[in-house]
């Protein structure tokens, strides 16, 4: 299995273009969020969903869309990029939150810089 | 969810095991405890959770003490593989927003 795979592993935006970062899981997780994490700090939440067709959001939405039309993929989209969204984000997925006993699985991140 | 306070950094010899604490003064009767750690670069991992007692799998032993007010994670023979960012989470079972705070970043020395 590849567990939770992101693309692109490296990007560089310039300010006010728009993409799309990719997150697939290939173990049937209902659940499946965005962090990022600026240096020195910890992950910060973005958005998350608990199933296909459903998506709320975290601490630090503002900036950012997500979709979830199939289990697998949980794309983060960024439509008018600016330089406080520079950070490394990552994707996460697990089974479901609602057991203790769930852990998160995590994606290698993608580093993005917007200049 | 509950507040967590860490130290910042520590260093622990190779070999040697390693005592990682955890203040969570004002968990409540239905929040676990989660580490996790985050080796330079990767993703998070999940290391051990537990409620009320203390548990112990192929990577770590965590000890709650009886109020658990408190934690602490044991790396029981620290190596050079073991340096990274070490987070204590506390959490509801079905809360959707776990939250990681800045953690402590060990260095395990050779």
């Amino acid at each position: 299995n590849a567990g939770v795979t992101q693309t692109p592993k490296f990007q560089v935006l310039k300010t006010g273009q728009s993409m799309t970062l990719q997150c697939a899981q290939d173990m049937n997780h209902e659940y499946m969020s965005w962090y990022r994490q600026d240096p020195g700090m910890g992950l910060r939440l973005i958005h998350y969903s608990v199933g296909a067709g459903i998506t709320d959001q975290g601490e630090v939405p503002n900036g950012y869309n997500v979709s979830r039309s199939t289990t697998e993929d949980f794309p983060l989209r960024l439509l008018s990029a600016a330089p406080s969204q520079t950070s490394v984000y990552f994707c996460a997925s697990s089974y479901t939150p609602r057991q203790a006993k769930e852990k998160l699985f995590f994606g290698s991140g993608t580093q993005l810089s917007v200049l | 969810d509950a507040k967590t306070t860490q130290p910042t950094s520590m260093d622990c010899a190779e070999g040697r095991a390693a005592n990682l604490p955890c203040n969570h003064s004002t968990i409540s009767g239905n929040e676990y405890v989660y580490w996790y750690r985050q080796i330079h670069s990767q993703g998070p991992q999940y290391i051990i959770h537990g409620l009320k007692n203390n548990e112990t799998n192929e990577m770590a032993s965590l000890i709650i003490t009886e109020d658990r007010k408190s934690s602490t994670l044991i790396l029981p023979h620290a190596t050079l593989r073991d340096t990274a960012v070490y987070y204590c989470i506390v959490r509801v079972a079905d809360d959707y927003k776990l939250s990681f705070g800045a953690g402590t970043t060990v260095t395990v020395r050779a």
